[in-house]
């Protein structure tokens, strides 16, 4: 069964203090893992987009990589307005499904 | 910068009753899927439609349904509420039915008491 699993649950950084979030699965054939931010109350908003073993993307301060197995999101020298929820998801299934699996998210933190 | 839309931002509804949240997708996209999403998880598929016919549909009981109108908008219904109803439901628009970017709206909060 497809699934996506994000750890840590919760992380706490102070302002400069840089960190990964990692997200794992288990999907039939990868056709995208995709990153999103979330904050409080609003839809997620999309970061990035990966699809082969070995790609990276970077977006200001953040940088998604992917291997076969994992994805992580490293964060350089945050700051408070990094704060939010960090979710990455995958395509459920096979066939030409576009509809998205969650992880149930990274909560982030980040104080001066 | 104005993609998806969802009305109303905010409902609150009876046990038993019925609810119709509306979506507008991004310009350019014709492809509209629903998720919910209980508070401090992540979003959970509902069903997805491509030329107003359904394409995908998780797992959620014939309670909810939707359509999708010719200008590719979108509504999703669900009738005979319960209190588990209660969730975040967010829109997303996507061009085609590959594994394309999904831009998500705001959402609708929907609380039933």
């Amino acid at each position: 069964e497809d699934q996506v699993t994000q750890s840590p649950e919760a992380l706490r950084l102070q302002e400069g203090e840089s960190s990964s979030l990692n997200c794992s699965y288990t999907v039939s054939g990868l056709r995208g893992l995709f990153w999103y931010r979330q904050d409080p109350g609003k839809g997620p908003e999309f970061l990035f987009t990966l699809y082969s073993a070995g790609e990276e993307k970077e977006k200001e301060r953040l940088k998604a990589t992917l291997t076969k197995k994992e994805s992580f999101l490293h964060i350089t020298a945050p700051k408070p307005e990094d704060s939010a929820t960090y979710l990455c998801a995958g395509p459920l299934g096979t066939g030409t499904a576009s509809k998205l699996t969650f992880g149930t998210g990274t909560r982030l933190q980040v104080t001066l | 910068d104005a993609v998806v839309t969802q009305s109303p931002t905010h409902l609150i509804k009876t046990r038993g009753q019925q609810v119709t949240l509306r979506c507008s997708p991004k310009s350019g996209h014709d492809t509209v899927s629903w998720y919910q999403q209980a508070l401090g998880q992540g979003p959970q598929f509902i069903f997805q439609y491509y030329e107003e016919e359904e394409r995908q549909r998780g797992n959620f009981p014939d309670r909810f349904s939707g359509h999708q109108f010719p200008n590719y908008s979108s509504e999703l219904n669900v009738n005979a509420l319960l209190l588990g109803d209660s969730a975040l439901y967010l829109c997303a628009s996507s061009h085609g039915q590959g594994t394309n970017i999904q831009y998500f709206g705001a959402g609708t909060r929907l609380s039933v008491l």
